[in-house]
């Protein structure tokens, strides 16, 4: 079984200001790692992944992630945030093999001020 | 671009309704899923479907049921509606070796029991 733990359930920055959302997890095999975002009244479109290779991995909007094996983290990081990045950002691990079923983290809402 | 539209952006239905909430998608994805989301617990896994008639129990089905009668279709049932159920739903798609793509979610339906 997966757990993931999102470490922040809210996070505010002002705009242009770095941010990183932190996720961890915890799993018995090997997982894929997944961050998706959801935007108000809307439902979740996927920011980035990694499926294997080179532990930084790029994403839509200028998102970019990291994969620390060693530390079982996935944490999401952008350099410089506008308004429109103002959002609930949710992590998800899926097991290598079987069901390939997510799991998901609770969610951070990220709240950028002007 | 692939579509996953659930029928209804609003829902309000009384205690011990029988409620329809549909979802269809237009890519031929074989996988299928519903979950709901509450505020501070993230999204939880329903019910899921791997193929037309077929159906598998996620992490809370207790008080729901599903149809596939066609690939493109997925239909989540609330026997008699409850106020504990109201949350928001989601569904979402991706084809059979959903990992490498993540998954595409709908708008969801926001479902009011009183």
């Amino acid at each position: 079984a997966q757990s993931v733990t999102q470490l922040d359930s809210q996070v505010p920055v002002f705009e242009e200001a770095p941010v990183e959302l932190r996720c961890n997890y915890s799993s018995s095999v090997s997982v894929y790692l997944f961050w998706y975002v959801q935007y108000p009244n809307q439902g979740l479109q996927l920011l980035l992944k990694y499926l294997s290779g080179s532990t930084l991995v790029k994403g839509i909007n200028g998102f970019e992630a990291e994969f620390n094996k060693s530390q079982t983290s996935f944490h999401l990081r952008k350099p410089s945030v506008h308004i429109s990045d103002t959002a609930e950002y949710f992590c998800a691990v899926t097991p290598r093999g079987g069901s390939y079923i997510p799991t998901f983290g609770r969610g951070t809402s990220l709240i950028v001020h002007p | 671009d692939v579509k996953v539209t659930q029928s209804s952006r609003y829902l309000v239905k009384r205690t011990g309704e029988k409620v329809f909430l549909e979802c269809v998608q237009d890519m031929d994805h074989e996988n299928m899923f519903w979950y709901r989301q509450d505020p501070g617990l993230g999204l939880r896994l329903i019910y899921f479907s791997y193929d037309v008639k077929m159906k598998e129990k996620g992490d809370i089905p207790e008080g729901y049921s599903v149809s596939r009668e066609k690939k493109e279709r997925f239909s989540l049932i609330l026997e008699s509606a409850s106020t504990n159920q109201t949350s928001m739903y989601l569904c979402a798609s991706s084809p059979e070796t959903g990992y490498n793509y993540g998954y595409t979610f709908g708008s969801g339906t926001r479902l009011t029991v009183v």
